[in-house]
């Protein structure tokens, strides 16, 4: 079955530095990946999505290039601020269902001091 | 516009119970879908629902079962609690076949079963 595999946390960096949070997955045909985050005291929600192969999502400085042959969607960010700091999951959704049934990776708590 | 509501945001249950948790959908939205986030785990699709009636469903037996109602609100059910069902339980609701993966999250219902 289709499953998502994230880098270890927590992680803990100094403001400004440079942020890489690896995630890789495994699906059948081709499916459409995201990275959602959760702020302390708040719901999921969605930071940036890639629908096909070579696509880049981004928002908020965040970054990922959906990696066909590499099955891969990095995420990074060139300078982190304090207010990053959060819990933050990769998923994909098959391609062969509808949009509402993601797929999670156990998710990377992010610390960033300043 | 409303974002996603959950009630209660706590509770605690004995094994055998029955639970009933409940889910407002963002203004707009008519589908729901339910997740179970394990402690240190990702979420897990339970299942989602449209027009009332259940539209795919994860690997979760039929003690998890649902509704939706005409204002497109939902209900999460789950009978003979057992201690595994102690998790953070979320509902995310969206447009049906729009935007692939874009899910509005509610903060959860936290559910421990003693």
């Amino acid at each position: 079955g289709d499953s998502v595999t994230q880098m270890e946390g927590p992680v803990t960096l100094s403001e400004e530095a440079f942020l890489t949070i690896n995630c890789t997955y495994t699906a059948t045909g081709y499916p459409s990946l995201f990275w959602y985050v959760q702020y302390p005291g708040e719901g999921l929600q969605l930071l940036l999505k890639a629908t096909k192969a070579d696509d880049k999502g981004s928002n908020k400085g965040f970054e990922a290039t959906y990696r066909k042959e590499t099955t891969s969607f990095h995420l990074e960010k060139g300078s982190v601020q304090v207010s990053d700091s959060a819990v933050y999951f990769c998923a994909l959704s098959p391609a062969n269902f509808g949009n509402e049934k993601l797929t999670f990776g156990t998710g990377t708590r992010l610390t960033i001091i300043p | 516009e409303t974002g996603v509501t959950q009630s209660p945001t706590h509770l605690i249950k004995t094994r055998g119970q029955q639970v009933t948790l409940r889910c407002s959908s963002q203004s707009g939205h008519n589908t729901v879908s339910w997740y179970q986030q394990a402690l240190g785990q990702g979420p897990q699709f339970i299942f989602q629902y449209y027009r009332e009636e259940e539209n795919g469903r994860g690997n979760f037996p039929p003690r998890f079962s649902g509704l939706q109602f005409p204002n497109y609100s939902s209900e999460l059910n789950v009978n003979a609690l057992e201690l595994d069902d102690s998790a953070l339980y979320l509902c995310a609701s969206s447009l049906h076949q729009g935007r692939a993966g874009e899910l509005f999250f509610g903060e959860g219902s936290r559910l421990t079963v003693l």
